[in-house]
């Protein structure tokens, strides 16, 4: 099956400062990756989502992702954090059919100095 | 935007007992999900259920593991016995159409086996 590693548990920016947090997938198909945010005690919100095309996708709060095939990779990406963004973002990997459930990383938590 | 509820919050059992998580998923959807979250660690897919059925499921979803929707109410996660391992944060989702579209997520039962 599939499987997402996340490798950064904790990353801490300045707020204003770029942001980039890594995403590699494990799936030998053409996958389809997503990224969720998830603030605390509340479930997980989509940010965006890559099924094919343009390997960089654009998705809310001016995040964007760009889809490595050759690297396996699908990291996350913004220009400029603000103290907002601070909050659990989790990659997931899915094989794209109905028996096969979206995977996830084990997250990446964000702190975001003020 | 949509929203799944997830009834309790949190629940407190002592372990042999029987609990029942309960998820109230967005209202036109088909696919519902259960996933599960030790603190601090990887969000684990549990199961994928379609139509009355399961679709998939992985080697944490152990026997003593079910789920059911009976006639469109809630979609709920039955653990019969409890073990001290199921304590965790147990994830509902749902999707329109299939685990290639975006997931709803719900925020979280933290069950607590003693």
């Amino acid at each position: 099956a599939q499987s997402v590693t996340q490798p950064d548990a904790r990353v801490t920016v300045s707020e204003g400062a770029s942001l980039q947090l890594r995403c590699k997938y494990s799936y030998s198909g053409t996958p389809y990756l997503f990224w969720y945010v998830q603030y605390p005690r509340q479930g997980l919100q989509l940010l965006l989502k890559y099924y094919s095309g343009d390997p960089v996708v654009q998705g809310v709060n001016g995040f964007e992702a760009e889809f490595i095939k050759s690297n396996s990779s699908f990291h996350l990406r913004k220009a400029s954090v603000h103290w907002s963004d601070s909050a659990v973002y989790f990659c997931a990997v899915s094989a794209g059919n109905n028996n096969n459930a979206p995977r996830f990383g084990a997250g990446t938590k964000l702190s975001v100095k003020p | 935007g949509p929203k799944v509820l997830q009834i309790p919050s949190h629940q407190i059992i002592d372990m042999g007992q029987m609990v029942t998580l309960n998820c109230d998923p967005v209202s036109n959807h088909l696919y519902f999900y259960w996933y599960k979250q030790i603190l601090g660690q990887q969000m684990e897919f549990l199961v994928n259920f379609y139509n009355g059925k399961v679709m998939e499921k992985s080697k944490l979803f152990k026997d003593q593991f079910s789920v059911e929707r009976p006639d469109g109410s809630y979609f709920t996660l039955k653990i019969q016995p409890t073990a001290l391992e199921d304590s965790a944060v147990y994830f509902c989702a749902s999707s329109l159409e299939g685990v290639s579209y975006e997931q709803y997520f719900g925020p979280g039962t933290r069950l607590t086996v003693l």
